[in-house]
């Protein structure tokens, strides 16, 4: 069975602008969440989708949006970009069952110029 | 306020000894306990876990310990192998929502051989 897959797996863009990453989840898992890594932060939730549907986020501005398909694949998009968005983004699908574990993508690494 | 703590940054180990990573939370609303493993330029793989109503769960050469009454939990692996040097990230999460995990900052466990 195919793992989390991530698209780009590397990004650079410059302040002011957007970008949008992708994530197709393992196939079965209806439940998609993103998260953020930083050295400072640690990892942190950004937001999950579960039928198309944003069941929750996290505490990040409103520049930081997603979107989940019909398919399950899921998209995130930072708006104006700030140095500080510079992160490893990570992705995670599960089957959405209680007690069913995250299973991660090897994540897009977006740096900010 | 960081609800999951790892206070060990770094462990070493002898290869074929035990490795003990502990974790410590602060929210008794947490009720299912994540161990994952990250190597560097890969996402978090999960390794195990446990839900608050067990006070150990085995799968091979990994434990996890949960002490409820005390706010800790700690992973034991035997014997260790070089293979197993990574980052290790306790997380948790609560109140059915498994996709919103709150992770510990790591612990950096090396293995010699």
């Amino acid at each position: 069975k195919a793992g989390v897959t991530q698209t780009p797996r590397y990004l650079i863009k410059t302040r002011g602008q957007q970008v949008t990453l992708s994530c197709s989840p393992i196939s079965g898992h209806r439940s998609v969440s993103w998260y953020q890594q930083t050295p400072g932060q640690g990892l942190q939730f950004l937001f999950e989708y579960f039928s198309e549907t944003q069941r929750n986020k996290g505490n990040f501005p409103g520049r930081f949006s997603g979107r989940q398909f019909s398919n399950s694949r899921s998209e995130m998009n930072v708006s104006t970009l700030e140095l500080g968005d510079s992160a490893l983004y990570l992705c995670a699908s599960s089957l959405a069952q209680v007690n069913s574990p995250l299973h991660f993508g090897n994540g897009t690494r977006l740096t900010v110029t | 306020d960081q609800q999951v703590k790892q206070n060990s940054p770094s462990l070493s180990v002898q290869e074929g000894r035990i490795s003990i990573l502990n974790c410590d939370y602060t929210n008794s609303m947490f009720d299912y306990f994540l161990w994952y493993k990250k190597y560097p330029a890969e996402g978090p793989t999960f390794l195990i876990s446990i839900s608050s109503i067990k006070d150990k769960n085995e799968d091979g050469r990994f434990t996890v310990f949960l002490n409820k009454s005390a706010k800790h939990l700690s992973l034991h692996i035997v014997p260790s192998q070089p293979g197993d040097s990574a980052v290790y990230f306790c997380a948790a999460s609560g109140g059915g929502s498994n996709y919103k995990l709150t992770f510990g900052k790591g612990t950096l466990l090396t293995v010699n051989p």
